[in-house]
């Protein structure tokens, strides 16, 4: 069965520099959700679209914004990059919005800020 | 916001025990979701359980929904069960889901 792709797996930027993180959801699926885990944390929720428009918002940084496109895949873009922001972001789907469908996690992203 | 609390936060058992890991939750909830985070960081979706008992192989999941609390049986651990079992759920009215703070189970041969 075909799974959440995200890419790249891993990315190495510098402080100030701007990352894009890209998400694939599982085919049919129409709402996506960003997570961020920092080092021995738990999953931090972001972020997450229904049918291409904004949701829900959580603790999303200023800097960092994101969108679904038509063919509902979804990028998160992180700018101005800070070493905090060194953690593994997490896309996931469902099908049906408003709390509703189990989620499926892609394999993350672990960014590394230097 | 909903609080997700789970227990114990470590366990530390041989090859071949049995275990319950506890999650409770301060209020009413939509849904409920149990992980399986490997060492390599992929969060694996156990149990998508609101409510009632579910089993896949050696483990299983039971929610009692009205006295708001989960529990995940693994039995005949293997080291491969090792990594953190994540409790998430969604509160009413919300989108996201809120994770507890783990617990690190550690299989040792």
């Amino acid at each position: 069965a075909a799974g959440v792709i995200q890419s790249p797996r891993h990315l190495i930027k510098e402080k100030r520099e701007t990352a894009t993180l890209k998400c694939y959801p599982i085919p049919r699926h129409d709402t996506v959700y960003w997570y961020q885990q920092g080092p021995g944390q738990d999953p931090q929720f972001l972020i997450s679209f229904y049918e291409k428009m904004q949701s829900d918002k959580g603790s999303i940084p200023d800097r960092f914004s994101a969108q679904q496109f038509s063919d509902y895949h979804s990028e998160l873009n992180m700018s101005s990059l800070e070493l905090g922001d060194s953690a593994l972001y997490f896309c996931a789907s469902s099908l049906g919005g408003r709390g509703r469908g189990e989620q499926y996690f892609g394999p993350g992203t672990r960014l590394t800020v230097t | 916001g909903i609080q997700v609390e789970q227990s114990p936060p470590d366990l530390i058992l041989q090859e071949g025990a049995n275990s319950t890991l506890r999650c409770n939750f301060s209020d009413s909830v939509n849904n409920l979701q149990w992980f399986h985070q490997n060492p390599w960081g992929q969060l694996i979706n156990l149990f998508y359980i609101p409510s009632g008992t579910k089993q896949n192989g050696r483990l299983s999941a039971t929610t009692v929904a009205t006295e708001r609390y989960s529990l995940l049986y693994i039995s005949s651990s293997q080291t491969t069960d090792s990594g953190v079992y994540f409790c998430a759920v969604y509160g009413f009215g919300n989108e996201k889901l809120t994770f507890g703070t783990g617990t690190r189970l550690t299989i040792i041969p």
